[in-house]
């Protein structure tokens, strides 16, 4: 079955810098990629998703990057702010529509002022 | 988001009791997904639901047992509760092959 790999599992950034988290997945087949955002003590929350037709999306601070021959795919996040800290998780899809997902454990991004 | 409901929000128990926990959602989506969520683990799929007549086991489906009662409705049942089901327990909902929203989580706590 589907496996996904998330690195690292902490992240510790200066206010203006920028983060990149990577993931990894076992399944070709996978061809839909969110990533979420977890507030302490709230739900996850989708920020940017990527599907397998597309390489590159960018909204605003966040893209996310997708190379399927590899089968990685990356969140870049840019002038980081102290509102950024949380904990974010990829995921990948295990069946044909995209919607069941497999989860990475998560990074913990810290983001001091 | 209050579209997606999750009932109780808390409940501690005794190791060997049936539990069940309720997910309701308003936003009229046909599939639904149960998560429970452990420290430094992630969120793991238990199972989850294309439509009330579909039922499909996740990574960690043992132990547990759904019901899709309706569209709106979609509970987990932990038919002898153990420790180390001990977790956090997120509902999740998505129109077609639209992202999936969470419900806000059921703290379970088994002793």
């Amino acid at each position: 079955g589907e496996n996904v790999e998330q690195h690292p599992s902490t992240l510790s950034v200066q206010e203006g810098d920028s983060a990149v988290i990577k993931c990894t997945y076992s399944d070709s087949a996978s061809n839909y990629f969110p990533w979420y955002k977890q507030e302490l003590g709230k739900r996850p929350q989708l920020i940017i998703d990527i599907r397998s037709n597309v390489g590159e999306k960018k909204d605003q601070r966040i893209a996310v990057t997708l190379n399927k021959t590899a089968k990685h795919f990356s969140l870049h996040i840019t002038e980081t702010q102290p509102e950024d800290s949380a904990v974010y998780f990829c995921a990948a899809s295990i069946d044909q529509a995209g919607t069941a997902l497999i989860f990475g454990k998560g990074t913990t991004l810290s983001v001091s002022s | 988001d209050a579209d997606v409901t999750q009932t109780p929000r808390n409940r501690i128990t005794k190791t060997g009791k049936r539990i069940m926990l309720e997910c309701s959602q308003t936003k009229g989506h046909d599939r639904m997904y149960w998560y429970r969520q452990d420290p430094g683990l992630g969120l793991r799929l238990i199972y989850y639901s294309f439509d009330v007549k579909d039922i499909n086991k996740g990574e960690i489906s043992d132990g547990y047992s759904v019901s899709r009662q309706a569209q709106a409705k979609f509970s987990l049942s932990l038919e002898s509760a153990i420790p180390n089901q001990t977790a956090l327990y997120f509902c999740a909902t998505a129109r077609g092959n639209q992202p999936q929203h969470f419900g806000d989580g059921t703290r379970l706590s088994i002793l």
